[in-house]
């Protein structure tokens, strides 16, 4: 099993910062995707195939990766950005998610 | 528009059974991979199972951990895929989503196991 691990697990951002936010694998994979879930609702696909933003998802918003480190970067912190980003691997089974970063505004 | 409803959730004993249901709309159900995902209290997700299409005969992945308690199933003549959960433990205390190959996912069911 590939386990994912996420960093940092809670970080707060000013309006207009720039943000990072990082998933590890304890193996290789071929591709990432992103999820953002906001509090109450369900997951929302963000970004697939490593790089590729879903539908309606703000250009601000980056995802970049190979091998075993990937990242989801935020080029200017809004206060809608806040929400939880998981990260997901679909390069083998069982599928696994990271345990999150909780992104607050300051 | 692209819609998924899970129904079926509620509170449940130890070692009894539940049959959650997704009934989907707005894609092509036949020749979609479905699959079930849970999000715990502490909000770890949790892959579940997965169910391929009839091209791919239908060919069924668990998670090791639920297989042979859980049976992931689909109706494509109903556009719906079920989740049959056998001999149910407090750590399957969940919510409970389906996904349309992790692109879109249903809002969810809870399910509670508890004495």
């Amino acid at each position: 099993e590939i386990v994912l691990t996420q960093s940092p697990t809670t970080m707060a951002a000013s309006p207009g910062e720039k943000v990072t936010l990082n998933c590890l694998a304890s193996s290789s994979v071929s591709y990432m995707n992103w999820y953002q879930q906001k509090s109450g609702a369900s997951p929302k696909l963000w970004i697939y195939g490593t790089s590729n933003l879903a539908s309606g998802v703000p250009n601000r918003f980056s995802g970049s990766g190979s091998g075993t480190s990937y990242s989801l970067t935020i080029s200017s912190m809004e206060a809608e950005d806040v929400a939880t980003y998981y990260c997901l691997q679909l390069s083998s089974y069982p599928l696994t998610f990271g345990s999150g970063t909780k992104l607050e505004i300051k | 528009e692209v819609q998924l409803v899970e129904t079926g959730g509620g509170l449940v004993q130890p070692g009894n059974s539940l049959k959650l249901s997704c009934a989907t709309s707005g894609f092509t159900f036949s020749t979609a991979w479905m699959n079930w995902i849970r999000q715990t209290p502490g909000k770890r997700l949790e892959w579940l199972a997965q169910i391929e299409d009839k091209s791919n005969n239908y060919f069924i992945s668990y998670l090791e951990s639920v297989k042979g308690r859980f049976t992931i199933s689909r109706d494509d003549s109903k556009s719906s895929v079920y989740l049959q959960m056998n001999n149910l433990k407090e750590e399957d205390t969940a919510i409970y989503y389906c996904t349309w190959e992790s692109v879109r996912w249903g809002q969810g069911v809870m399910v509670t196991v508890s004495s």
